[in-house]
């Protein structure tokens, strides 16, 4: 089954400290990106990647770092986690480029930070 | 950053009713747009990505226009259903590489 997935889907954290949400997609997939989804706000796009090695910020970066050196594998990385990047967490990929395909979702990860 | 916009936030209609919702967008450098559905506890699913001006699509009882010349898309459901709840996502691109989203409008249909 075509499909993105995400882990943990939850998990709490404390201040501080460094946690990795993976994604990964087995779909062949060139363009990979997280967002965020915050009350009232649309999604907002934290990191993007065109292709293997090749990651651009979007336009909510601080405090995340993005690899990829795998195809299917984007992971997201919070070095030092502070309370404001609690939030819902998408990771989407799509066939090449969002101007001409759609992208597909994981299923989301909910992080809190206290 | 674009700005996108979608309106109404929210909106209460009865079975059978048909309804629409506007997306507006900024209409120079226009790449592409995109229409998502998002149900709760569940992830995004695309519903239509449009990429020319007087562009229509349709997908069962859903469909959608776009006029990238004045910025917008109007998504338009026809006899809504209860499984028709659900926030509904428009994003734009003006690039290829990045896709930002409204904030939704959020759709509960009564039995």
């Amino acid at each position: 089954e075509a499909q993105v997935t995400q882990n943990p889907r939850y998990l709490i954290t404390v201040t501080g400290k460094k946690l990795t949400v993976t994604c990964s997609q087995n779909m062949n997939h060139e363009y990979m990106s997280w967002y965020r989804q915050d009350p009232g706000l649309g999604l907002r796009q934290i990191y993007y990647s065109m292709n293997v090695e090749v990651t651009d910020k979007g336009d909510v970066p601080e405090g995340y770092k993005v690899s990829r050196k795998e195809k299917r594998n984007f992971p997201l990385i919070l070095e030092s986690p502070s309370p404001n990047q609690t939030s819902l967490y998408f990771c989407a990929s799509s066939l090449i480029r969002v101007d001409t395909g759609e992208l597909f979702f994981g299923e989301g990860s909910r992080l809190t930070v206290l | 950053i674009l700005n996108v916009e979608q309106s109404p936030q929210s909106l209460h209609v009865q079975e059978g009713d048909s309804t629409n919702f506007t997306c507006s967008f900024p209409s120079s450098n226009f790449y592409a747009l995109h229409w998502y559905r998002w149900e709760t506890a569940k992830s995004p699913e695309a519903l239509f990505v449009m990429t020319l001006n007087g562009d229509e699509k349709k997908k069962g009882r859903i469909s959608a226009t776009l006029n990238t010349k004045e910025g917008y898309s109007y998504l338009y459901i026809k006899g809504s259903q209860p499984e028709d709840s659900a926030t509904y996502l428009c994003a734009s691109s003006g690039s290829a590489r990045q896709l930002t989203f409204g904030s939704g409008t959020q759709l509960t249909v009564l039995p």
